[in-house]
């Protein structure tokens, strides 16, 4: 069965310190998706970034870097000096690849809170 | 970038009506999708629609649910008998075919269902 964790439930930070997100999946498929959502107080869901399980490479974009490591089913999420705009719920989730469905498995998310 | 628009943001019934939640999908996509989000609580996925047809449900997805494409532009779900436990936030997702370069889900801004 597909499982996404996501240990840690909420993180407070002061602003500019840098902050990383865990995510820890499982999944009987060989080839999967990995996806990361930001849930602002306004509600909606933001996409991120999406990984294929084929693709380890490190991902940065601006202040956001991935992690990704099958040898530990990890897809850590890193905000380098962080902003008080970054203050959101952090969604990781996984889909199976090439499926009947792009059906996402999520995690319970992680609540950041980013102090000015 | 298009958008999932998903109407009316906030719904208000009384505990045995039926309620209908509308999505218009952005225009090109195939795949549909309804999740919902109880307070608090990670994002589930209910049910996924392709080619007029239910291609996967979750066991939340009781009789009680149904959802429709009545025409090329939306896509419904309705809950039959409302109960207390189906207040949550209700998103409408699409995405579209797979090997896209944009292959990963889109959502919409969220129905905020309130069962009085």
């Amino acid at each position: 069965a597909q499982k996404v964790t996501q240990a840690q439930t909420e993180i407070s930070v002061v602003e500019k310190e840098d902050v990383t997100l865990d995510c820890v999946y499982e999944t009987r498929d060989t080839t999967y998706y990995l996806f990361w959502y930001k849930q602002p107080p306004s509600g909606e869901l933001v996409f991120l970034i999406r990984r294929n399980s084929f693709d380890e490479q490190n991902e940065i974009s601006g202040r956001y870097s991935w992690n990704f490591q099958k040898s530990t089913s990890s897809f850590n999420f890193t905000i380098t000096a962080s902003q008080v705009v970054d203050s959101a719920v952090y969604f990781c989730a996984l889909s199976e690849y090439g499926g009947a469905t792009n059906k996402l498995i999520f995690g319970t998310g992680t609540l950041l809170a980013v102090q000015p | 970038e298009p958008e999932v628009t998903q109407t009316p943001s906030h719904q208000v019934t009384q505990m045995g009506q039926e309620v209908i939640l509308r999505c218009v999908p952005i225009s090109n996509h195939l795949y549909f999708y309804w999740y919902r989000q109880i307070l608090g609580q990670k994002v589930e996925f209910l049910v996924s629609f392709y080619n007029n047809e239910i291609s996967e449900k979750s066991e939340i997805f009781d009789d009680q649910f149904s959802v429709e494409r009545p025409d090329g532009s939306n896509f419904t779900l309705k809950i039959r008998s409302t109960k207390l436990e189906d207040s949550a936030m209700y998103f409408c997702a699409s995405s579209p075919p797979f090997g896209a370069a944009d292959e990963k889900l889109f959502f919409g801004s969220g129905t905020q269902l309130s069962v009085l």
